[in-house]
């Protein structure tokens, strides 16, 4: 069984730019989620989609937003670029029901200059 | 204050000891996950815990919910144990909330 995938591995970026980074859930999985993770400032939630609907999202501005498509496969969207953007973004999936286990995809790196 | 609180922040050890991480969290949980985070980035899912005690080969998760605690034991530590281990609190809605994770360093 495939486990969850992201691309691109690493993106570079320049500020003011839009980065597009792209998650696919393991088969059967209907829901996705999105963290940040900063240098320093631990792991936070960003987006979770399920069926997709975006179902919740943490305290983001904006200009992160993302889709789910008729495949469960998803897609964050990162505009106007900041320095602060720069993070180890990860995807992971779930059944989506009740409390089902975390699957997570290996993330990618987003470099903002 | 933080909602979840994580310690040690640090903690080397030696291979074979017996590693104890904690987790105390002060808000109202459907569920508490561990993870685990190699330096390469990737995230392994170790547990999800409601109440009780789950195990899992050398791994042992407990929660306490009248405490608002949480412990992680490995026991028979080994280098390849290596990693930065991370508490999540699940408050419904599938938003998590993480602690800042304890690093885990077991020398041969």
């Amino acid at each position: 069984e495939a486990g969850v995938t992201q691309s691109p591995t690493h993106l570079i970026k320049t500020r003011g730019q839009q980065a597009t980074l792209r998650c696919s859930p393991i088969s059967g999985h209907t829901s996705v989620y999105w963290y940040q993770q900063a240098l320093g400032l631990g792991l936070q939630f960003l987006l979770w989609y399920d069926e997709g609907e975006e179902r919740n999202r943490g305290n983001f501005p904006p200009r992160f937003s993302g889709r789910q498509f008729p495949n469960y496969s998803s897609e964050l969207n990162v505009n106007a670029l900041e320095l602060e953007d720069s993070a180890l973004y990860l995807c992971a999936s779930s059944l989506g029901v009740g409390n089902s286990p975390l699957h997570f995809g290996n993330g990618t790196r987003l470099t903002v200059t | 204050k933080n909602e979840v609180e994580q310690s040690p922040q640090n903690l080397t050890a030696q291979e074979g000891e017996f590693i104890t991480i904690n987790c105390s969290y002060s808000v109202g949980i459907s569920a508490l996950h561990w993870l685990q985070q190699h330096p390469g980035g990737g995230i392994v899912s170790l547990f999800m815990l409601s109440s009780g005690k789950k195990k899992h080969g050398r791994l042992i998760a407990t929660i306490n919910i009248q405490e608002k605690h949480s412990s992680l034991h490995i026991t028979a530590s080994h280098p390849r144990d290596s990693a930065v281990y991370i508490c999540a609190l699940d408050q419904g809605a599938q938003k998590l909330v993480f602690g800042q994770g304890t690093r885990l360093t077991i020398n041969p």
